[in-house]
């Protein structure tokens, strides 16, 4: 089972911010924040990931709590193409299971004009 | 650098036969994973083969199998085809290991009639 939980939708206005936040209360001290996003019937495309400090990418940035149980990933000014099924993954970065990426059910994310 | 490519994009089959689906990863990847994506389960995580092994393995049946070849092009055969495979089938890409950013193509969507 997916260990987070997000909202399972959210709205943007194009050019706003979008914020989508991610709880992952049970993280452990060696498991990484991942975030994929999925458009329509296309592969997950990989946007950031971070351990515990905040990260910034070419397309978003990812801040995540002192405690490690909740994070956020943010799309500075989002347009219509950002609007897909954002997932956010944690698991640790060896192998095992644990190294799996589990998909829970994501947030649809719907920027609209 | 070209992303993961799959073929077929697109497969149609009946039930009892059997399918094999292609993925080529990205160049100088050499781990390469397989998802099944149905609306009921989600994406969940099928295996990973690494140096024409698989390293990894997720709660499928025997009748999913695959297999990697030196170049680390890799196949995916369900046999035994039943309606309840039909899927959309994602192959991922990694350098090293699963652990690691994996990128995902496009998927080869499966109907079983």
């Amino acid at each position: 089972d997916a260990k987070t939980t997000q909202p399972p939708s959210m709205d943007c206005a194009e050019g706003r911010a979008a914020n989508l936040p991610c709880n992952h209360s049970t993280i452990s001290g060696n498991e990484y924040v991942y975030w994929y996003r999925q458009i329509h019937s296309q592969g997950p495309q990989y946007i950031i990931h971070g351990l515990k400090n905040n990260e910034t990418n070419e397309m978003a940035s990812l801040i995540i709590t002192e405690d490690r149980k909740s994070s956020t990933l943010i799309l500075p000014h989002a347009t219509l193409r950002d609007t897909a099924v954002y997932y956010c993954i944690v698991r640790v970065n060896y192998g095992g299971s644990q190294g799996n990426l589990i998909f829970g059910k994501g947030t649809k994310l719907s920027v609209k004009p | 650098k070209a992303g993961v490519t799959q073929t077929p994009r697109y497969l149609i089959k009946t039930r009892g036969q059997q399918v094999t689906l292609s993925c080529s990863p990205i160049s100088g990847h050499r781990s390469v994973s397989w998802y099944q994506q149905t609306p009921g389960q989600g994406l969940q995580f099928l295996f990973e083969y690494f140096s024409e092994t698989q390293r990894n393995k997720g709660n499928f049946p025997g009748r999913f199998s695959g297999r990697q070849f030196s170049n680390s092009r890799s196949e995916m055969n369900v046999s035994t085809l039943e309606l309840g495979d039909s899927a959309l089938y994602l192959c991922a890409s990694s350098i090293q290991s699963y652990t690691d950013t994996q990128y995902f193509g496009p998927g080869t969507r499966l109907t079983v009639l």
